[in-house]
């Protein structure tokens, strides 16, 4: 079955810390993004890469970063730069061309403490 | 500045009745709009998309109309099942490169539907 893979499904981590959430996808998608979910709130854009070797900044890119060395793997590192760590994460792909929808994953929910 | 706003965080209709989620937007360059789905602790999962060239869109059960003039877009769920009490997320097209197609999803932050047996 083809989709998106989010790990783990939960995660903890001490203030301070630097941690990686695992994206990987088998859809063949070109773009992969990141985006997070807080309480009331919309999805918001974090990175997104639309080839590998190549991405850019959403809108609240301040405290993360990302790598794109293959197609099928996106991960997300949540430094300890980022203020508001906790929340819930969630990676998506698409085919290029805008009426093509994102597919998500699970999601990811950090809580830092 | 939120470019795609969902106004109403909740609405509630009864089982068979009609469910109409509201979305406004302010860029009129937006391409493609789309709704999602979300149930808790889940990816959202697309219901239906709409192109900026087009006012109506039916997919089953689901009709997502598009008035630009408004700026406003609106999906209609009917009849309203309890099974779709979810969070319903509208979203907007950007292009960041039309060079090679390349774009990114504006989201609304949601509308709670409960559909009450």
């Amino acid at each position: 079955d083809g989709g998106i893979t989010q790990s783990p499904k939960y995660l903890f981590r001490k203030e301070g810390q630097n941690v990686t959430l695992s994206c990987e996808q088998n859809l063949n998608h070109d773009a992969m993004y990141w985006y997070r979910q807080d309480p009331g709130q919309g999805l918001r854009l974090i990175y997104y890469s639309q080839i590998v070797n190549d991405f850019q900044k959403g809108d609240i890119a301040e405290g993360y970063s990302v790598s794109r060395e293959k197609k099928e793997s996106f991960p997300l590192t949540v430094t300890s730069a980022q203020k508001n760590p906790t929340a819930f994460y969630l990676c998506a792909s698409t085919s290029k061309g805008s009426g093509s929808p994102l597919h998500f994953g699970n999601g990811t929910r950090l809580t830092v403490t | 500045d939120q470019q795609v706003k969902q106004n109403s965080p909740s609405l509630s209709v009864q089982e068979g009745r009609i469910s109409i989620l509201n979305c406004d937007y302010t860029n009129s360059m937006f391409d493609y709009f789309l709704w999602y789905k979300k149930y808790p602790a889940e990816g959202p999962t697309f219901l239906i998309s709409i192109s900026s060239i087009k006012d109506k869109n039916e997919d089953g059960r689901f009709t997502v109309f598009l008035n630009k003039s408004a700026k406003h877009l609106s999906l209609h769920i009917v009849p309203s099942q309890p099974g779709d009490s979810a969070v319903y997320f509208c979203a907007a097209s950007e292009y960041v490169s039309r060079g090679d197609s390349s774009y990114k999803l504006i989201f609304g932050s949601g509308t709670r539907l409960l559909v009450r047996p």
